[in-house]
């Protein structure tokens, strides 16, 4: 399996709806990202895990949550988010080795917040 | 701080057509260099990659290599077709725990039959 998978594809929810996103990988990489990417911009990072510990919080709103359960999956809970927050969520994972420095994105998934 | 700035699009060329997108950087140390390619409503897929001073690398007729002097990346095709348009973004990667990527801000381009 040489893949990052995201579900769902696409979501709509309300600002006080609680959703998750989730990312799989089974890959055996050991370091997993969230990134954020509005319309025509680049994607932001917002939080990176390396061997399921948090190692990076890009200073965002605690009304996104992230989760990492094992070292295949990684989720993103969702809670009172607003309209400013639609946007293309994606996540990447990245090996050991001489290759750390690659990461390896998801489909992503479209996020709509009414 | 590092930085990645590219050309601004979008770029339109005909089949056939010989593409460049330029792309510079800014960075301490030796970072290594990617170029990543994201088609209409999917993620980014990692087109090539180059990890010091001249190397190439190279990817389904795309090719980029790392100019420490002139501090670029620039990705060239030979002769682009209708299904490379697409949003194309630069990236270099620091250290900072673990890895952590400075995009550029895409460039999108367009080929016409």
């Amino acid at each position: 399996d040489t893949e990052v998978t995201q579900t769902p594809k696409h979501l709509v929810m309300g600002m006080t709806n609680k959703k998750s996103l989730k990312c799989e990988q089974h890959m055996g990489h050991r370091a997993m990202y969230w990134y954020k990417q509005k319309a025509k911009k680049p994607p932001e990072l917002m939080f990176v895990y390396s061997y399921e510990k948090l190692s990076i919080n890009e200073s965002v709103p605690s009304r996104f949550s992230p989760e990492c359960p094992n070292s295949s999956l990684l989720n993103l809970h969702l809670h009172a988010l607003q309209p400013e927050d639609s946007a293309l969520y994606l996540c990447a994972s990245s090996p050991e080795g001489h290759d750390r420095d690659t990461q390896y994105f998801g489909p992503g998934t479209r996020l709509t917040v009414l | 701080g590092d930085s990645v700035t590219q050309m601004e699009g979008p770029v339109t060329l005909s089949e056939e057509a010989f593409l460049t997108i330029n792309c510079t950087y800014t960075a301490t140390g030796y970072p290594s260099l990617f170029w990543y390619v994201q088609y209409p409503g999917e993620g980014l897929q990692l087109l090539l990659k180059a990890t010091k001073a001249d190397d190439k690398g190279s990817n389904k007729g795309f090719e980029a290599t790392y100019r420490k002097e002139t501090t670029s990346f620039h990705l060239e095709k030979g002769s682009v077709q209708v299904s490379d348009s697409a949003v194309y973004f630069c990236a270099l990667s620091r250290i900072s725990g673990t890895y952590k990527y400075i995009f550029g801000t895409g460039t999108r381009l367009k080929v016409l039959a």
